[in-house]
């Protein structure tokens, strides 16, 4: 069964330093979902992707938070600079045309 | 806008006890409705969906029937097992609008006992 690929699945780093994330959704899948996930919550949309295309960025804290998808495919979350608050799981997702989404197992996220 | 109440948590039960775990939502229209299962450390797992009015999604003894007249999307098994430990997320996607975007409750932590 085919799954959301995500590396790394833990990172640890220290305030002001830039960090990023790899997705790579499921083959065949248009739609690209970037989630942040604050331990004892549900996840909360940052990014959303059509093809390589920005569907919604309105929950993404453009100041030190970026994203791409530059041939459709996989994708890059950056931060820029890490601050204490951005410690969290963040979530890849994918669909094939904005159905049901399927998660990667995910990258905790650690700001020291 | 929509949104997702569920169940507010921790639920404790014994194993082969009988679960449920309410889930009621806000939307216009017609949503298709979800149950994620997410374990410790790990990503969100898709447990079961249902798309119309009366429709009941079921997987792994999991079943949950989509009540138009109520807004609600229960999530109910007969018997617990030990491995079923996990939080809980009921979530929809709403019928308007082009995003097709998920809104999650807040989740619900189950712990099993043998």
């Amino acid at each position: 069964e085919a799954e959301v690929a995500q590396s790394p699945r833990y990172k640890i780093t220290e305030k002001s330093q830039a960090v990023a994330f790899w997705c790579d959704p499921i083959s065949g899948h248009a739609t690209l979902y970037w989630y942040r996930q604050i331990l004892g919550q549900g996840p909360e949309l940052l990014v959303q992707f059509q093809d390589e295309s920005v569907v919604d960025d309105s929950q993404l804290p453009k100041d030190r938070f970026s994203a791409e998808r530059l041939k459709g495919v996989d994708s890059t979350l950056k931060i820029q600079p890490a601050e204490l608050g951005d410690s969290a799981m963040y979530l890849c997702a994918s669909s094939r045309y904005g159905e049901t989404q399927y998660f990667g197992p995910g990258t905790r996220l650690l700001v020291l | 806008g929509d949104s997702v109440t569920q169940m507010e948590g921790p639920v404790t039960l014994s194993e082969e006890a009988f679960l449920t775990i309410n889930c009621t939502y806000t939307a216009t229209g017609y949503p298709s409705l979800f149950w994620y299962v997410q374990y410790p450390g790990e990503g969100l797992q898709l447990l079961l969906k249902a798309t119309k009015a009366d429709d009941k999604g079921s997987n792994k003894g999991f079943e949950a029937t989509y009540r138009k007249e109520t807004t609600s999307f229960h999530l109910e098994k007969g018997s617990v097992q030990v491995s079923d430990s996990a939080v809980y997320f009921c979530a929809l996607i709403g019928s308007s609008g082009s995003a097709r975007q998920l809104t999650f409750g807040s989740g619900t932590q189950l712990t099993v006992l043998p």
